[in-house]
């Protein structure tokens, strides 16, 4: 399957710092979405995104789907120790609804 | 709270032998899913279902089968382990055929090693 670039591969930050990374593909698709994965847990959704330029907001977290419908971003601001973990871009398209591709993930580390 | 459980959260085979993931949902979810996830790679789609019986081959599925005999249970079988399917085993289940069908609950993971 067609595979998401995601960068960065990890983040080692300071508590209170804000963080964004970025999700990119070469084809376009209809969802953009966000999981996060405590350790030893398996990835939880935070937001979906529907529509081309949609920014959306989940507590400090906040998204976007590129205008281009290629590309997808996540911020964290003022980040706190729980929001360790990998987070992961996904995307689906078509008609396979449910048959996500996943980018390669985002290890955030915050040192408080 | 609705679930997806794992039967196992760690398993050490042997190569050539037979392994059974078991995944079982309480949510009444149509379409069961299994990834794997490795590190620097994300999570990558084996096997997909959309109804009792009915299985779709993913990205990765060669070394892999899997069968959906009940609407809540899933089972990912490795007919022969080698050392390269060690991996992280994650199962997941979505709703109906919309938009929330690609918002995806997981399980734990099942971490299977083959030595």
């Amino acid at each position: 399957g067609q595979q998401l670039n995601q960068s960065p591969q990890s983040m080692f930050i300071q508590e209170g710092e804000d963080v964004s990374m970025n999700c990119t593909s070469s084809s376009i698709f209809n969802t953009w979405l966000w999981y996060k994965q405590d350790p030893g847990e398996g990835p939880v959704l935070l937001i979906a995104l529907y529509k081309a330029g949609e920014l959306t907001s989940n507590g400090r977290l906040t998204a976007q789907f590129g205008i281009t419908r290629k590309d997808s971003f996540l911020n964290i601001s003022a980040s706190i120790p729980s929001d360790v973990g990998i987070y992961f871009c996904a995307r689906a398209g078509g008609t396979s609804y449910g048959k996500l591709t996943f980018g390669q993930g985002t290890i955030l580390t915050v040192h408080p | 709270d609705v679930k997806v459980t794992q039967s196992s959260r760690y398993l050490v085979k042997r190569t050539g032998e037979k392994v059974f993931l078991e995944c079982v949902q309480d949510m009444d979810h149509e379409n069961m899913f299994w990834y794997r996830q490795d590190p620097g790679l994300g999570l990558r789609l084996i096997y997909f279902s959309y109804d009792v019986k009915m299985k779709e081959k993913g990205d990765i599925p060669e070394g892999y089968s899997v069968s959906r005999e009940k609407k809540e249970r899933f089972s990912l079988i490795l007919e022969s382990a080698s050392t390269n399917q060690t991996s992280m085993y994650l199962c997941a289940s979505s709703r109906g055929t919309g938009p929330g069908a690609n918002v995806l609950t997981f399980g734990a993971g099942s971490r299977l090693t083959v030595l």
